[in-house]
């Protein structure tokens, strides 16, 4: 059964340092999403991408972060300058076209120091 | 404002218990509902889209009511197993089909 995978599983990183953290969609899915998790809170939508451009975008998702599909299987997010309160899970997700479920990949927990 | 709203729990079961949780959803343009469960520090995975008619999973059946804007998921039997947070998702209809996520349900079903 095809996955969403998602590198690395844990990030330690220190304040102010740059982070990518990298996911592969289902092969022949077409919408992208990243989401966070803050430990103890809710599951909350960063960035969806289409199309080869941001489809939409949370308030939470400020210039410090950034996207990408480099190349036809990967999806990255970037934190520019990582702070203490983007400690968090991230989790990768994509869509097919025609259907509105989403698949989750397993995760990038993020640590910052 | 809460967007979707869940009761926390936890709820504490025996096994072969039947249990229901229930979701209410702010917004009326909503197109979209899905149960996700979720175990401690895993992914959210899909455990079944909810349709306005009521479908049902083996031990699983989810019902949906527009005009109250409610969700819910009743599970018979309770296994072991199914320990885990249930998470009622919402897509709005928006172009970017994000999806808003409750808080979760927790559910603990003892021996």
């Amino acid at each position: 059964e095809p996955e969403v995978t998602q590198t690395p599983s844990h990030q330690v990183t220190q304040m102010g340092q740059e982070v990518i953290l990298r996911c592969v969609p289902i092969s022949n899915h077409l919408y992208f999403y990243w989401y966070r998790q803050i430990l103890g809170q809710k599951v909350e939508f960063l960035v969806s991408f289409y199309n080869n451009e941001i489809s939409e975008k949370s308030e939470i998702f400020d210039d410090q972060f950034s996207v990408e599909r480099p190349d036809g299987s990967n999806f990255t997010l970037k934190i520019r300058s990582t702070k203490l309160e983007d400690s968090a899970m991230y989790f990768c997700a994509s869509k097919g076209t025609g259907i509105y479920e989403q698949y989750f990949g397993p995760g990038t927990r993020l640590t910052v120091t | 404002r809460k967007e979707v709203e869940q009761d926390p729990g936890p709820f504490n079961v025996p096994e072969g218990a039947t249990v229901a949780f229930n979701c209410t959803y702010s917004n009326s343009a909503s197109q979209s509902f899905f149960w996700y469960r979720q175990d401690c520090r895993k992914e959210p995975k899909l455990l079944m889209s909810v349709y306005s008619s009521g479908n049902e999973d083996g031990r699983f059946t989810a019902q949906l009511n527009r005009a109250s804007q409610y969700i819910s998921l009743l599970i018979r039997d309770s296994k072991l197993s199914d320990s885990a947070t249930y998470l009622c998702v919402v897509n709005e209809g928006d172009s970017s089909y994000k999806l808003i996520f409750g808080s979760g349900t927790r559910l603990l079903v003892r021996p």
